[in-house]
């Protein structure tokens, strides 16, 4: 079953925009993660969130947590015609293993 | 450092066939996993090995999937018999030892389409 839902299901920018997309799961967890998969190099890890934390940068990517609102996005900023992807988050549950749940995906177009 | 490897890459049989996939996980990480990636969804976890024990194959189906990780190292899953709704591409990932924060690295998939 998937646990997260991501919105939109597609976008389209033009290149030097930033994109948003946003991802919403059911259950507590761990921690948040997100990933890009494009067809040249498949699926690659992005960015982990923990749940005590509330915001997290790395290059180019900002990722917010609301574990309150059950929600999480990820912004790109100043985009670039290869960040064209899908980009998946996925949910980390707490047992003691990693139990990673993906979302639906979020399809990112940028068109140079 | 190799990453996951994958063979084959593609794969094409009629429904009723068997078919298998192999893995060979990033040398040392003692997690390996499994997922399906149904086109246009996101990769659904199949089963979740450490070392060369079973952690989780609650999504397995397991009257035609079967997968084992001999000596903790490569593994192969295999489906007997294929049905039309296991078109998809399987993925294989490995982590370090499946802490909760680890980071998986993916294999490229094979992609299977079944007739």
């Amino acid at each position: 079953s998937q646990q997260g839902e991501e919105d939109p299901q597609a976008l389209s920018i033009q290149e030097g925009e930033n994109a948003t997309m946003n991802c919403s799961y059911k259950t507590s967890i761990n921690n948040l993660q997100w990933y890009r998969q494009n067809s040249g190099r498949g699926l690659v890890h992005l960015i982990l969130i923990r749940s005590n934390e509330r915001e997290k940068h790395s290059g180019r990517l900002r990722v917010t947590l609301d574990t309150s609102k059950k929600s999480s996005s990820l912004l790109i900023t100043a985009s670039r015609a290869a960040d064209t992807a899908s980009y998946f988050c996925a949910t980390v549950n707490s047992g003691g293993y990693q139990k990673v749940t993906f979302g639906t995906g979020t399809k990112l177009q940028v068109i140079p | 450092e190799a990453g996951v490897a994958q063979s084959p890459r593609y794969k094409i049989i009629e429904k009723r066939q068997s078919v298998a996939f192999w893995c060979n996980p990033i040398s040392g990480h003692a997690t390996l996993y499994w997922y399906q990636q149904i086109l246009g969804q996101g990769p659904k976890l199949l089963i979740q090995f450490q070392n060369n024990g079973v952690v989780d194959d609650s999504q397995l189906p397991k009257d035609r999937f079967s997968a084992e990780r001999l000596k903790g190292v490569d593994s192969t899953l295999k489906i007997q018999p294929a049905k039309l709704e296991d078109s998809a591409v399987y993925l294989c990932a490995s982590s370090l030892d499946g802490g909760e924060q680890e980071t998986q690295y993916f294999g490229p998939g094979t992609r299977l389409l079944v007739l």
